[in-house]
């Protein structure tokens, strides 16, 4: 199975309701979670991500949860915006061979409806 | 957004030929990265290397090649072996190597390759 998975691949939601976005991984030596967002047509940018050593994080609208013991991460985006239309990727640090290596979940395509 | 660079932004391959992607970075990042992005897919690590002439294969290696001789440059061969080129490449850097920590990733704009 995937190392990372991501749920749901497509989120339709109207302006000011809430986004939620989930993510479970294999590794349980994994201990940083970052979220990228990824506008049409453009790179991928960071927009929030969480260390194992807490348990959540917010950033203005923004926020992400992490259950260790789990072994899954989520992010919350509160009144939602037009502009916060996007893919949003999550990942994680998955040890492999000695190293630690990022992987992303496929991809979240989230359509905010004014 | 300047910091990490690639070029050119569309590329055009016909068959059996090798074609190079470029990648530069000014963000003085000991580690960089070669994703490929496809529909539906997210992002699939092709090669990383984490310091100056070193580099390891990610998930889907076979049909690239990549060097490492300078800090700031990693460039990705697509070679004829690659049957499946047409794609969205994303090039990346962080800090340091992932290491157990974990390293925020910046990437560059992408090339889009497409085969004639």
């Amino acid at each position: 199975g995937e190392n990372v998975e991501q749920h749901p691949s497509t989120l339709s939601v109207q302006e000011g309701d809430s986004a939620v976005i989930k993510c479970t991984y294999s590794d349980s030596a994994s201990n940083y979670f970052p979220w990228y967002k990824q506008e049409l047509g453009k790179r991928p940018q960071l927009i929030i991500d969480i260390r194992s050593n807490v348990g959540e994080k917010k950033d203005q609208r923004i926020a992400v949860t992490l259950n260790k013991t789990a072994k899954h991460f989520s992010l919350h985006i509160t009144e939602t915006q037009p502009e916060d239309s996007a893919v949003y990727f999550c990942a994680a640090n998955l040890a492999s061979g000695g190293s630690y290596i990022p992987t992303f979940g496929r991809g979240t395509s989230l359509i905010v409806h004014p | 957004d300047g910091g990490i660079t690639q070029s050119p932004k569309y590329l055009f391959r016909k068959e059996g030929q090798n074609v190079t992607l470029s990648c530069e970075q000014n963000l003085n990042h000991d580690a960089m990265y070669w994703y490929r992005q496809d529909p539906g897919q997210g992002l699939r690590l092709i090669y990383y290397s984490q310091i100056v002439n070193d580099f390891q294969k990610g998930d889907i290696a076979e049909g690239y090649s990549v060097s490492r001789e300078k800090k700031e440059s990693f460039p990705l061969t697509v070679t004829s072996a690659q049957k499946n080129p047409t794609a969205f490449y994303l090039c990346a850097s962080s800090i340091r190597g992932q290491g157990a920590k974990g390293e925020t990733q910046y990437f560059g704009p992408g090339t889009r390759l497409l085969v004639l």
